[in-house]
């Protein structure tokens, strides 16, 4: 079965610094991989997804995450946090056929330092 | 493209009254999702549909039944609403091989 891993419930850094939220998961395969970024009282935004290729993927506000097959690791990084990306962050992964459920983490709330 | 819709937006109930969450969409999606996000859990899912007149059990199914009458709906029901239903209810569609687009959300508190 699936599953999905992000080991640090709580992350606080300052802003400019580097960020980077873990996301192990389970899956027999390559499954799809997800990151979400919800701020408070709001819907799941997008940040990026791996579904093949590349495994150094780009998404939006700057954030980018690497997919490593041998660690079933699904980072998500970016080089500079601004505080506007305080919010609360998911991992998610997918079968790649089928039914495409999603499995969720239970989620990194990200506080920013002034 | 209003993109996926859900209503009502917020609701309030009484430990066993009776529901109806719909979620629309119009962009001629196969798959449908409902979920569940309550603090420190992430979101479970509920109950699925990979297209018109089919649902499946998810995750977190009791207490929830489901309906796929259209391929734009996806409709939530909760016959007896307990107070641990009380979430944040989400939905989402999709096509194959393309991402899930999820909707605003309906926050329902069961008292």
């Amino acid at each position: 079965a699936q599953s999905v891993t992000q080991p640090d419930i709580h992350i606080t850094v300052s802003e400019g610094a580097s960020l980077e939220l873990r996301c192990n998961y389970s899956y027999g395969a390559t499954p799809y991989l997800f990151w979400y970024v919800q701020s408070p009282g709001q819907g799941l935004q997008l940040l990026l997804k791996y579904f093949s290729g590349d495994t150094l993927v780009q998404g939006i506000k700057g954030f980018e995450a690497e997919f490593k097959r041998s660690q079933s690791s699904f980072n998500l990084r970016k080089p500079s946090v601004h505080w506007s990306d305080a919010a609360e962050y998911f991992c998610a992964v997918s079968t790649t056929s089928g039914t495409y459920k999603y499995i969720f983490g239970t989620g990194t709330r990200l506080k920013v330092l002034a | 493209n209003a993109g996926v819709t859900q209503t009502p937006k917020f609701r309030v109930l009484k430990t066993g009254q009776s529901m109806t969450l719909l979620c629309a969409q119009d962009m001629n999606h196969e798959y449908m999702y409902w979920y569940r996000q309550d603090p420190g859990m992430g979101l479970r899912l509920i109950h699925y549909s990979v297209g018109e007149g089919t649902t499946a059990k998810g995750e977190v199914p009791d207490g929830y039944n489901v309906s796929r009458l259209k391929k734009q709906n996806f409709l939530l029901g909760l016959e007896s609403a307990a107070p641990s239903q009380t979430s944040v209810y989400f939905c989402a569609s999709k096509k194959a091989q393309e991402t899930q687009y999820f909707g605003p959300g309906t926050r329902l508190l069961v008292l």
